[in-house]
């Protein structure tokens, strides 16, 4: 069974701070993702990596950075939270492939920034 | 560029009620489309896919077939049960647009005893 795993369930942060939220993966997948989760709008694709230091901006990257410095662990970093980043925050897997690979996703983090 | 359009929820059923969640979509190239559901306190996990047209997925006794005439993936259940309540997510992946996922808004279905 594909395993992914985030470092929080919930977080709850101030506005400014520095936020990192973190993700593991046990299935040696190529290509990982980070999204954001809001009621009306699904998941919007934040940032991706399809290799180790390698990363690709989403359809959302402002206001966030990554850092993949092995292949299962992804990184998202908000560097100075703000209210608007108060979302649902998901961590993804898959293989590198032809467009049909099925994603994996982690639990989630539920992030508040007051 | 690619989007997924699907019903606004809450979808709320009795069980042993039929569920159908509708789910169009737009894409540059040929896409491969999902649905995903999401169970309350977790992740997204795959439900079933389907990878070019007139193919059907099929999973836990939903179906959804591509069609791209419609360029549709509507997806149902014949008799929904209690655990069955979710977010349904459809989603699309594009070669086009680098095989990353385009998800819809998602769908809260309830369904009571």
């Amino acid at each position: 069974d594909v395993k992914v795993t985030q470092s929080s369930r919930y977080l709850v942060k101030r506005t400014g701070e520095k936020v990192f939220l973190e993700c593991v993966q046990d299935m040696d997948h190529e290509n990982m993702f980070w999204y954001r989760q809001d009621p009306g709008l699904g998941l919007r694709l934040i940032y991706f990596s399809y290799d180790v230091k390698m990363k690709e901006k989403g359809d959302i990257p402002e206001g966030y950075s990554v850092s993949r410095e092995k292949k299962e662990r992804f990184s998202l970093i908000l560097e100075s939270a703000s209210t608007n980043q108060t979302s649902m925050y998901l961590c993804a897997t898959d293989r590198s492939g032809i467009g049909d690979e099925t994603q994996y996703f982690g639990p989630g983090t539920r992030l508040l920034v007051l | 560029g690619n989007s997924v359009t699907q019903m606004e929820g809450p979808v709320t059923l009795s069980e042993e009620a039929f569920l159908t969640i509708n789910c169009t979509y737009t894409a540059t190239g040929y896409p491969s489309l999902f649905w995903y559901v999401q169970y309350p306190g977790e992740g997204l996990q795959l439900l079933l896919k389907a990878t070019k047209a007139d193919d059907k997925g099929s999973n836990k006794g939903f179906e959804a077939t591509y069609r791209k005439e419609t360029t549709s993936f509507h997806l149902e259940k014949g008799s929904v049960q209690v655990s069955d309540s979710a977010v349904y997510f459809c989603a699309l992946s594009d070669e086009a647009a680098g095989n990353k996922l385009t998800f819809g808004g998602g769908t809260r279905v309830l369904v009571k005893p």
